[in-house]
């Protein structure tokens, strides 16, 4: 069975620190990978997408970024936080035209 | 840029209600269509999908496509409380790999 595992599952931390939030699928070769934001009663914004390790496009730009190191893996990160950064970020898998399968999400607060 | 509108933003029907929920979308070349439930506080989960016009049922779920309106909506039989969540519908373009937009959302509330 597939899993996906995202990490931290809430982060309080300072406007102007770095960020690095992970996230982890098992059970599935290649997947087509996705982070997603969704500020408080927001929609659900896609910032970055990944078909293959190493090439990771950017959806939007919100001064952050995101890799794909190994094919299971894919990390979102920054180098300063800012207080608008707030919000859910979910990462997600799917293959082909499949639905998305969504991660537990990490829930940031920029104080 | 595909623009995906829902409609109601919020609904409250008491339980056993029939309820419907609506959603638009911008590119007539949308191909993929989804509803999502996200529970408060929890990752959004996929409902039922629809690709070609019509209308297709899940047990107390229907889904109705019509996509010369740009239009399709999720009618729910019978609501339970259980039913309770944010409603998401997604829709993604024929790109290579599934690139889904999201509505904001309805909020759904079945009081019992």
């Amino acid at each position: 069975a597939q899993t996906i595992h995202q990490w931290p599952v809430a982060e309080i931390k300072a406007v102007g620190s770095p960020l690095s939030l992970g996230c982890t699928i098992k059970g599935k070769s290649s997947p087509n990978l996705y982070w997603y934001w969704q500020a408080t009663g927001g929609t659900l914004q896609q910032l970055f997408y990944s078909i293959t390790v190493g090439q990771v496009e950017s959806v939007v730009q919100l001064n952050l970024s995101a890799s794909r190191p190994k094919d299971d893996q894919f990390i979102l990160s920054t180098e300063k936080l800012l207080l608008s950064h707030s919000g859910f970020y979910l990462c997600a898998w799917s293959q082909g035209y499949s639905d998305y399968t969504f991660g537990s999400g990490t829930r940031l607060l920029v104080i | 840029q595909q623009n995906v509108q829902q409609s109601p933003e919020s609904l409250i029907v008491p339980e056993g209600a029939r309820t419907s929920l609506n959603c638009t979308f911008s590119d007539s070349a949308s191909q993929y269509f989804w509803w999502y439930r996200q529970h408060s506080g929890k990752a959004p989960k996929a409902l039922m999908s629809i690709f070609s016009n019509g209308e297709k049922e899940e047990g107390r779920f229907t889904i109705h496509l019509n996509k010369a309106s740009l239009h399709f909506s999720l009618h729910i039989r019978d609501s339970q409380p259980s039913d309770s969540a944010l409603y998401l519908c997604a829709v993604s373009l024929n790109t290579g790999y599934q690139n889904f937009y999201f509505g904001k959302g309805t909020s759904l509330t079945v009081i019992p």
